[in-house]
């Protein structure tokens, strides 16, 4: 089953609103999180590294004002897409690392599709 | 991180054998070779990793060459369930490097 369940799966949202998503481990504790962002026919991009208890680190690129990501607990990473646009239309899906290096959890991912 | 090379796309027969090529020249000696596949409208999913010695899993199978600068995963039979985007990543060894890098990919089709 899965290990790092994310909600919703999908959601449609107006130009202008916010979208959250949530990310969480089932059954572990992760201090770290990655989000990704993909685009159709694309590749998965990495947006952010979302660190329990700290700010989260965003790649070059990635504006922190947008896309809001909050580590509250060692089981949950929230992103928030604030004033989402058409643009932000994606597929957002969000990891965790394993306890064997460099193998991640994925989320089974959330499409946000803003009208 | 170093830079992998894979074919856009490959096509096999089910219930044949699969060898999915990587080329990655710029290898250096502690980055390890990781693969991940990513189903049709799924979040990417761990298959296999090594360093140098080819390794099994009852996924597939790592075969890395010995000077490490290609790889090839292997997929003994392959299903109709194994259609996917196949990716092969570098991913240096260094403390707290837990974040991977994705490339294009190669996307399998299994002719039923």
């Amino acid at each position: 089953g899965a290990v790092v369940s994310q909600h919703p799966s999908w959601v449609i949202c107006k130009s202008g609103t916010s979208v959250k998503i949530e990310c969480r481990s089932l059954d572990f504790q992760a201090t770290t999180m990655f989000w990704y962002r993909q685009f159709p026919k694309q590749s998965l991009m990495l947006m952010a590294t979302s660190n329990e208890g700290s700010k989260a680190t965003y790649e070059q690129g990635v504006e922190k004002d947008k896309f809001l990501i909050n580590h509250a607990s060692l089981t949950l990473s929230t992103l928030t897409v604030t004033s989402a646009h058409p643009e932000d239309s994606s597929f957002y899906i969000c990891s965790a690392p394993a306890r064997v290096p460099g193998e991640l959890f994925f989320g089974e991912g959330s499409r946000l599709t803003v009208l | 991180d170093a830079k992998t090379t894979q074919p856009n796309s490959m096509e096999s027969n089910e219930e044949e054998p699969v060898h999915l090529p990587c080329n990655h020249s710029t290898i250096s000696g502690t980055d390890y070779i990781h693969w991940y596949r990513q189903l049709p409208s799924q979040g990417p999913e761990y298959v296999i990793h090594g360093l140098t010695s080819n390794v099994n899993n009852r996924m597939a199978s790592l075969a890395i060459a010995e000077d490490r600068k290609s790889s090839t995963l292997i997929l003994h039979r392959a299903t109709l369930r194994d259609a996917a985007v196949y990716y092969c990543i570098l991913r240096g060894d260094f403390f707290g490097n837990e974040k991977l890098t994705f490339g294009t990919g190669t996307r399998l089709t299994i002719i039923p």
